[in-house]
């Protein structure tokens, strides 16, 4: 079965700051990769999937960015972050048999 | 474009009552169902799931019935515990697109 290691678990940043989230999968080979952020109040967002390396299809424009250097490494960044990035990040992936399997989340503060 | 409703929350129950969390669906073709649960600081687990019409998935006491004419996968569980205090999400999978979210139901259940 695939396993998703994603970190850190928790992250406070200040407004402005750069931003390096990371996500890799175990157990498959060529999954579909996404961010999905979980906003107070607003449910769960698809920002980001890619289905290979260096494709990456973007679902909200915003400061962010996504990069997928290798076939099961999933980078979720920012060059500078918003009082409005805060929120809760998910990485997920999704290959056949296995259907969706998360992270456990990161909990980005910004202050 | 296609979407999910999800009851809005939060839903506080003592032990034992009787769970029901609506949802509903919009889709242009023939989406798979999930329910998703997320314990407190934890990523999303999948709870069960229905591919067709007329499934029912279930899972640890809970159900739902995939309803087409009503566009519906409404999530019952007959007694619930207090460790089913969670967010829960309800889903739709359409072929070569990402899961789409509710926005996601609070449970809190008091002994």
């Amino acid at each position: 079965s695939q396993t998703i290691h994603q970190w850190p678990a928790t992250l406070v940043q200040p407004v402005g700051s750069p931003l390096s989230l990371e996500c890799t999968v175990e157990g498959t080979s060529n999954p579909n990769l996404y961010w999905y952020r979980q906003a107070a109040g607003r449910g769960l967002q698809l920002l980001f999937y890619s289905v290979g390396i260096g494709q990456i299809s973007s679902e909200v424009p915003q400061n962010l960015s996504a990069s997928r250097p290798q076939d099961r490494q999933f980078i979720l960044s920012s060059k500078k972050l918003l009082l409005s990035d805060s929120g809760f990040y998910l990485c997920a992936c999704d290959r056949a048999p296995y259907g969706y399997t998360f992270g456990s989340g990161t909990r980005l503060t910004v202050v | 474009g296609d979407s999910v409703t999800q009851m809005e929350g939060p839903v506080t129950l003592s032990e034992e009552a009787f769970l029901t969390i609506n949802c509903t669906y919009t889709a242009t073709g023939y989406p798979s169902l999930f329910w998703y649960v997320q314990y407190p600081g934890e990523g999303l687990q999948l709870l069960l799931k229905a591919t067709k019409a007329d499934d029912k998935g279930s899972n640890k006491g809970f159900e739902a019935t995939y309803r087409k004419e009503t566009t519906s996968f409404h999530l019952e569980k007959g007694s619930v515990q207090v460790s089913d205090s969670a967010v829960y999400f309800c889903a739709l999978d359409q072929a070569g697109t990402a899961l789409i979210f509710g926005k996601g139901t609070t449970l809190s259940v008091s002994s």
